[in-house]
């Protein structure tokens, strides 16, 4: 069935390194991949989304890129900022061939970002 | 535009008790999302609504809960006699207007937080 899988529950990172949070996923059809982020008793907020065209997706400094062939979408920032930590949610939208939505989270991973 | 909006914020209860949870999905989205996510993990989707019509409830854990959306607009997610395993966070999402190609995108509402004793 389908599910996405994020490897790193806790990433740690000294301010001003490079971001670079796992996503894989197995899917039956051809999905949506997302990123959402969820800062301390707030909502998910969508921060990425991927799209149908190869196109690389990027927000508040943030890209993804869909990689098919490994089944990957992994969020990268070049540099980490201390407002960056967070939950971070890898999610999946796929449709079935009825036309039915099936939407999948993966774990999370909590970036903690220290001066 | 107002976001999606949930109420109460915050329930406390006793095993055995009845709760429902409340959402007011963004203007003009037809679908409509309720996310049960424990401590420590992620959304897991519980039941959806496209207008007033379940979508999909297969992952409503038991006969315990149930969720309605009579107009289309808001929805109630109840659950009967909880129990402690029950203790999470219940999160309502919408989608825009399906066809119009942003309907995988959902916006969440600040959720329910629920302790059951």
């Amino acid at each position: 069935g389908d599910s996405v899988t994020q490897t790193e529950g806790l990433v740690t990172l000294t301010e001003g390194l490079p971001v670079m949070l796992n996503c894989t996923y197995q899917s039956t059809y051809s999905p949506f991949l997302f990123w959402y982020v969820q800062h301390l008793n707030e909502a998910p907020k969508l921060l990425l989304k991927s799209f149908t065209d190869n196109k690389r997706p990027e927000h508040q400094g943030f890209h993804a890129t869909l990689h098919k062939s490994s089944s990957s979408f992994h969020l990268q920032k070049s540099s980490a900022q201390l407002s960056d930590s967070a939950l971070y949610y890898c999610a999946l939208s796929d449709r079935s061939n009825t036309g039915y939505q099936n939407f999948y989270f993966g774990k999370g991973t909590s970036l903690t970002v220290i001066p | 535009e107002a976001g999606v909006t949930q109420s109460p914020r915050y329930a406390v209860l006793q095993e055995g008790q009845a709760v429902s949870f409340w959402c007011d999905p963004i203007s003009g989205h037809d679908t409509l999302y309720w996310y049960q996510q424990p401590r420590d993990q992620g959304p897991q989707l519980l039941v959806y609504f496209r207008d007033e019509a379940v979508i999909d409830n297969s992952q409503l854990p038991s006969d315990r809960f149930s969720a309605v959306r009579p107009k289309g607009t808001n929805s109630t997610l109840k659950i009967q006699s909880a129990k402690q395993g029950d203790t999470a966070t219940y999160l309502c999402a919408s989608s825009p207007f399906w066809g119009g190609g942003n309907q995988d995108t959902q916006y969440f509402g600040p959720g329910t937080r629920l302790l059951v004793l």
